[in-house]
């Protein structure tokens, strides 16, 4: 079945660096990569997804890119904010069935 | 519009007690999941169904058992808790479509468990 590897698994940064996250995942017929932020007490809620057929995609500060050929894509938020710290995980969806990563729990300082 | 509904938020049991975690989910959707979140090791996926009557094994299903009567509704039982089952289970649903990027996922809450 599908596995999805995350790193890194803690990540700080200062207010406006930037931030990255990578996952990998083993099998090519996964077709979905969300992306899911969860807050302290809460349910995670998506913040960007790609498709297989697509290789970056865009939504203000932050992005998501996809290597189908290695199997891996990254999440890039870009000058980050206080509000951004969260722990954030991929996700790759094949099937019917989608399997998470490990999480990252970023932290921004002011 | 409530979205996805979980109850109760927060349960300690006995080792060998059952019980059951509800999800109710008000928007259509015909699929319904639910995962264990548990430190360093992300979100696994218990069981999910893709409709009524459909139910399908996650990742992680041994010691937990569903059923889906109804499109709103996808309980999760467990039939004998065992300490490993300490975690915070949360239920998803989506959209079934053929197009993948229109099955995003909406999650409740969560339950805390606690097992003795």
């Amino acid at each position: 079945g599908e596995n999805v590897e995350q790193h890194p698994s803690t990540l700080s940064v200062q207010e406006g660096d930037s931030a990255v996250i990578k996952c990998t995942y083993s099998d090519s017929a996964s077709n979905y990569f969300p992306w899911y932020k969860q807050e302290l007490g809460k349910g995670p809620q998506l913040i960007i997804d790609i498709r297989s057929n697509v290789g970056e995609k865009k939504d203000q500060r932050i992005a998501v890119t996809l290597n189908k050929t290695a199997k891996h894509f990254s999440l890039h938020i870009t000058e980050t904010q206080p509000e951004d710290s969260a722990v954030y995980f991929c996700a790759a969806r094949k099937r019917g069935k989608l399997i998470f990563g490990q999480g990252t729990e970023l932290s921004v300082k002011p | 519009n409530a979205g996805v509904t979980q109850t109760p938020k927060f349960q300690v049991l006995k080792t060998g007690q059952s019980m059951t975690l509800q999800c109710a989910q008000d928007m259509n959707h015909e699929y319904m999941s639910w995962y264990r979140q548990d430190p360093g090791m992300g979100l696994r996926l218990i069981h999910y169904s893709v409709g009524a009557g459909i139910t399908d094994q996650g990742e992680v299903p041994n010691g937990y058992n569903v059923s889906r009567s109804t499109t709103e509704d996808f309980p999760l039982r467990l039939l004998s808790a065992a300490p490993s089952q300490t975690s915070v289970y949360f239920c998803a649903s989506s959209y079934d479509s053929g197009s993948p990027g229109a099955n995003v996922l909406t999650f409740g809450a969560g339950s805390r468990l606690t097992v003795l």
